[in-house]
């Protein structure tokens, strides 16, 4: 059974830009959630998508942004990017319907903003 | 909101000493998570506890949930190399009580001194 698949797994954009980043769950799992790793903050939570729907919400402006597909894939975008953006970007997935679910991440995208 | 304090911040032993490290949390957690990250990876869970007191082992690995419901432990017995990595814990914060919305602690650097 393969794994959650993030790509790209690297990205160097410029302020101002914006970036989309893609996800792929492990089949079956319908819950996708978000996750911003950089060194000062730790990992913080960005979203949950489950079924098209967002369902949880971090503390993220609006900037941030993303959605699922009917194949549970989701992408996440960040738009007008500022160099604080820089950070490694998780996926992870979860079957999403019940309790005390595991949550298996990506391996994550490195965004790096010039 | 939510905020968990694991110590130490990092730790330097030598192959084949013990490892112990804890999370705090300012709230009650009903789950407590312990997850690996090695670098250029997402993190990969460990353990899961789920009771106020559990102890529960995977491997070597030992973790326990504290009995005030704000704290955690982990331990290690009988490092070796590839228990280098960051160690974090992490506990769900959704309006679901599912595990789609983490909190995570501010991690623990294990690095193992040849």
């Amino acid at each position: 059974k393969a794994g959650v698949t993030q790509t790209p797994r690297y990205l160097i954009k410029t302020r101002g830009q914006q970036v989309t980043l893609s996800c792929s769950p492990i089949s079956g799992h319908r819950s996708v959630s978000w996750y911003q790793q950089t060194p000062g903050q730790g990992l913080q939570f960005l979203f949950e998508y489950f079924s098209e729907t967002q369902r949880n919400k971090g503390n993220f402006p609006g900037r941030f942004s993303g959605r699922q597909f009917s194949n549970s894939r989701s992408e996440m975008n960040v738009s007008t990017l500022e160099l604080g953006d820089s950070a490694l970007y998780l996926c992870a997935s979860s079957l999403g319907t019940g309790l005390n679910e595991k949550l298996f991440f990506g391996s994550g995208t490195q965004l790096s903003v010039l | 909101g939510q905020q968990l304090n694991q110590s130490p911040q990092s730790m330097f032993i030598q192959e084949g000493e013990d490892v112990s490290m804890n999370c705090t949390s300012s709230s009650i957690f009903n789950t407590w998570l312990w997850y690996k990250q090695d670098p250029g990876e997402g993190p990969v869970l460990l353990i899961a506890l789920y009771k106020a007191g559990e102890l529960t082992s995977n491997g070597r690995l030992t973790a326990q949930f504290g009995i005030t419901r704000k704290d955690s432990f982990l331990n290690i017995s009988a490092s070796i190399p590839s228990d280098v990595g960051i160690y974090f814990c992490a506990g769900p914060s959704g309006i679901r009580a599912g595990n789609e919305k983490l909190t995570f602690g501010t991690g623990t650097r294990l690095t193992i001194i040849p």
